[in-house]
């Protein structure tokens, strides 16, 4: 079954740190960019930040609002993504969704996890 | 940054209904963007990309235009399933972003 499955979430105080893990199955993992996209309760979509192939160096973006802070790394012999996350603040609680870049360049989120929450709180 | 603008952010539809959604991006993005469709507590699902693309698998009432700035979702006879929040998000520059969503609920 083409999949993706989060997990590594949940309760953290602020300032600490927190690695979320993306297991991917059914696909070749290492032939897609990744992202991911958080969802604070009750809010919108966020885009986090990607993180690009092998074939493109495992070149990464971030979204500003966690630029510095947050890490996203890949294991392409473990078909699993990851985001490091560093200096947590109560505005980073939000369900996480690892997803799939569709397309070259990438056009389209085409594959998303069940998500993962992360509680930012004392 | 690229901004994108949602219209309504609320609709209230009944079935059978013809629905339209617009999004509105701050500076042009050719075709770059996507539109989602996520249930309560459910991850998103992709629809249209390069706005006009209908995704495998998704019924033929949804349907996406638009090139630019402007760009619309409609959905041509509302079923029951659809009721939903509806996303666009572009894909044409980083930092990518998502519009701030539409609600579609049963009047």
């Amino acid at each position: 079954e083409v999949q993706l499955v989060e997990s590594g979430g949940g309760l953290v105080q602020p300032g600490g740190s927190l690695r979320l893990s993306c297991a991917a199955s059914g696909f070749i993992f290492s032939d897609h960019f990744m992202d991911w996209v958080r969802q604070a309760p009750g809010k919108g979509l966020e885009w986090v930040g990607r993180i690009r192939k092998k074939a493109n160096i495992y070149t990464t973006e971030y979204a500003a609002s966690v630029e510095g802070r947050f890490t996203i790394s890949r294991d392409d012999s473990k078909s699993s993504l990851y985001l490091h996350m560093h200096s947590l603040k109560t505005e980073d609680t939000a369900v996480y969704y690892c997803t799939r870049g569709g397309g070259s360049p990438p056009w389209y989120f085409d594959l998303w996890g069940r998500g993962t929450l992360v509680t930012v709180s004392s | 940054d690229i901004q994108l603008t949602q219209s309504p952010s609320f609709l209230s539809a009944s079935v059978g209904d013809r629905v339209t959604i617009t999004c509105r991006a701050s500076q042009g993005i050719s075709s770059f963007l996507a539109w989602y469709q996520q249930k309560p507590g459910k991850a998103p699902n992709l629809l249209i990309y390069a706005a006009s693309t209908l995704q495998s698998g998704v019924p033929s009432r949804f349907s996406g235009s638009g090139s630019g700035t402007d760009f619309t979702l409609t959905i041509s006879s509302l079923q029951p399933e659809d009721f939903a929040t509806y996303y666009c998000q572009h894909l044409n520059s980083y930092p990518l972003t998502f519009g701030g969503g539409t609600k579609v609920e049963i009047k």
